[in-house]
């Protein structure tokens, strides 16, 4: 079964510093993973998504995230937060032997302090 | 500019009292989903529509339903809404596949007196 794990419920940021929002895996098979964003009374917003390829993957807004498959993690990274970077952060996973399920973490809000 | 939009963004029924939540996009995708999301948690699947066929998830309860008349609009019902179907109701749009991105509607938030 796929299960997709953000062990971070906040994180808390100082603007300008990097930011880590934390994603761990399990899928059958190769993964399809992505980070989608959340602004309050709004639907979610792609950022980025890994498929296949080089382990980096650059996104929307600055974001990047590193697939790691040892690790089964898809952490999402910016090297310098913006007080507008402030939001509600999923990650999903879904897998080629899923169908078209996608499966969404928990989610992490992310406090961006001016 | 091609989009997913829903209507109406806020909902006020009755216990009870069916519903009709509307989606429509531009994008001429053959995906399109449902999901309900209660206070800011993970987005839970409900159903999906590849073109014609419906897929329906194990644990959406009957009282959910869905129809796609065609290829633009899709539609959830809500047959006899309890107070914990409150939610957001998003719907999404992917091309085809689960390795494709999925674009999201606002979202119409339900509200059952």
């Amino acid at each position: 079964a796929q299960s997709v794990a953000q062990p971070e419920d906040q994180v808390n940021v100082a603007e300008g510093n990097p930011l880590t929002v934390k994603c761990t895996y399990s899928v059958s098979g190769n993964p399809y993973l992505f980070w989608y964003v959340q602004y309050p009374n709004r639907g979610l917003q792609f950022l980025l998504k890994y498929i296949t390829g080089d382990n980096l993957v650059k996104g929307s807004y600055g974001f990047e995230a590193e697939f790691n498959k040892s690790q089964t993690s898809f952490h999402l990274k910016k090297p310098s937060a913006l007080v507008s970077d402030s939001a509600l952060y999923f990650c999903a996973v879904s897998g080629n032997t899923g169908g078209f399920k996608t499966i969404f973490g928990a989610g992490t809000r992310l406090f961006v302090k001016a | 500019d091609a989009m997913v939009i829903q209507n109406p963004r806020y909902q006020v029924t009755q216990f009870g009292k069916p519903v009709t939540l509307s989606c429509s996009q531009t994008l001429n995708h053959n995906v399109m989903y449902w999901y309900q999301q209660k206070s800011s948690q993970a987005p839970k699947l409900l159903f999906h529509y590849y073109d014609k066929d419906f897929n329906n998830e194990a644990d959406t309860p009957d009282n959910f339903q869905s129809r796609r008349p065609n290829t633009s609009f899709c539609f959830l019902d809500i047959r006899s809404p309890g107070l914990g179907d409150a939610a957001m109701y998003l719907c999404a749009t992917s091309i085809r596949g689960p390795q494709e991105t999925q674009y999201f509607g606002p979202g119409t938030r339900l509200l059952v007196l």
